[in-house]
């Protein structure tokens, strides 16, 4: 089966205007997460949503925002980028109820560069 | 606060010897720790999760809640294990996907 799809793989943004990456899930998975990973911090959890609602939520920013449709698809949006948001993203899917044993499955990330 | 905390940045080894990979936590419920890893050019996988109890390519890892503990250990290591390992808190516990990653260590098993 397919696995994770994250989009755009790689872009670069200019402080101050804002992105939008999106993740395509596991046929079958409704819970979506989101980590940050840079390599001072390692992978920080930014948000999970679980059909359509936000489930967790991590302690970032409110410029930091996601919404997930109704066939799981997820978006993350950060909006005024700072220099200190170049990172990789990295979207992880997961079935998210009855079957939800901790395994996440990852997307490759998508690598945003802010100049 | 959950906190996991990897100590080591990077471990080299020798092919053949034991490897043990550090692994602490800040909980003061019942811990879901998980291994994950990445080998070069993979995404990051589910290596194992404690409450499995399981043996995955012959790593084992063992909850020690006195010493809030973590590790994870293979009796002889093989090139193959090269790669990034994170240990991970599940938090809050069965509810959700919210991990807490450590900031991994890179494993080399030398030839």
């Amino acid at each position: 089966k397919a696995g994770v799809t994250q989009t755009p793989r790689y872009l670069i943004k200019t402080r101050g205007q804002q992105v939008t990456l999106s993740c395509s899930p596991i046929s079958g998975h409704r819970s979506v997460s989101w980590y940050q990973q840079t390599p001072g911090q390692g992978l920080q959890f930014l948000f999970e949503y679980f059909s359509e609602t936000q489930r967790n939520k991590g302690n970032f920013p409110g410029r930091f925002s996601g919404r997930q449709f109704s066939n799981s698809r997820s978006e993350m949006n950060v909006s005024t980028l700072e220099l200190g948001d170049s990172a990789l993203y990295l979207c992880a899917s997961s079935f998210g109820q009855g079957k939800n044993t901790g395994e996440l499955f990852f997307g490759e990330g998508s690598r945003l560069t802010v100049l | 606060a959950q906190r996991v905390t990897q100590p080591e940045k990077l471990l080299s080894v020798f092919k053949g010897a034991p490897v043990e990979l550090k692994c602490n936590y800040s909980y003061s419920g019942s811990p879901e720790l998980f291994w994950y890893v990445q080998y070069s050019r993979q995404r990051l996988q589910l290596l194992l999760r404690h409450i499995s109890r399981e043996s995955i390519k012959g790593f084992t890892a063992d909850l020690n809640k006195g010493e809030t503990s973590f590790h994870l250990k293979k009796p002889f290591a093989q090139e193959e294990d090269s790669a990034m390992y994170y240990c991970a808190l599940r938090f809050p516990p069965n509810t959700g996907n919210q991990f807490y990653f450590g900031t991994g260590t890179s494993l080399t098993v030398i030839p």
